[in-house]
């Protein structure tokens, strides 16, 4: 299989508060795994590519420094959210892709999610 | 960079007809293009992908067709049933060793009447 677990599901935070998200590889390891953000009735925007052992790939529009992105093993990447504010409340989903997986091979598999609410 | 446009947005049906939904893409190189089934407040699943060296592919009632020169490729579900009420997106990749992002259409929320 290829099961993606996140933690927590579902987090409440005060407005100024840093929240950590994270996503882990059950059974296989990740050299990439990616930050999604979706908010509601909308589709996955792609908010950073993280591979092991290096820093995180930003998507043009998203600060850095407010979403710290960790791929600190091949089985665990954690986004946090720094100084949360209300209009940072959103679904945010993982996903990661196979270790050693054939170049013509591409499969992402996803996280449950993360329904972050910022007060 | 890529950009995906996704059609309809929403589409309604009756049990046992077909639903049919359609993609664009704007990046020539791109070749791996996946679908992905959301069900409210959970994960997208991977439904049925398609390579670009490959024009059709089908799964049971599944099937997506591909056109490179058009730069357009569609999700079309026969016999739906009530379970494939969903929102259901495209994507469109470039592969290569070290990994690649998807980049996803807007979205198409799926409504089989029974």
């Amino acid at each position: 299989g290829a099961v993606v677990s996140q933690h927590p599901s579902r987090v409440i935070c005060k407005s100024g508060t840093s929240v950590k998200i994270e996503c882990r590889s059950l059974d296989f390891q990740a050299t990439t795994m990616f930050w999604y953000r979706q908010f509601p009735k909308q589709s996955l925007m792609l908010m950073a590519t993280s591979n092991e052992g290096s820093k995180a790939t930003y998507e043009q529009g998203v600060e850095k420094d407010k979403f710290l992105i960790n791929h600190a093993s091949l089985t665990l990447s954690t986004l946090t959210v720094t100084s949360a504010h209300p209009e940072d409340s959103s679904f945010y989903i993982c996903s990661a892709r196979k270790r050693g997986g054939s170049i013509s091979y591409n499969e992402q598999f996803f996280g449950p999610g993360t329904r972050l609410t910022v007060l | 960079g890529e950009n995906v446009e996704q059609h309809p947005s929403t589409l309604s049906v009756q049990e046992g007809d077909s639903a049919v939904i359609k993609c664009t893409y704007s990046d020539s190189a791109s070749n791996y293009f996946p679908w992905y089934k959301q069900e409210l407040g959970k994960r997208p699943q991977l439904i049925i992908d398609i390579r670009s060296n490959v024009g059709e592919k089908k799964d049971q009632r599944i099937a997506v067709t591909l056109n490179k020169t058009a730069k357009h490729f569609s999700l079309h579900i026969t016999e739906t049933q009530p379970e494939d009420s969903a929102v259901y997106f495209c994507a469109a990749s470039i592969v290569k060793a070290a990994g690649n992002k998807l980049t996803f259409g807007g979205g198409t929320r799926v409504l089989v009447k029974p």
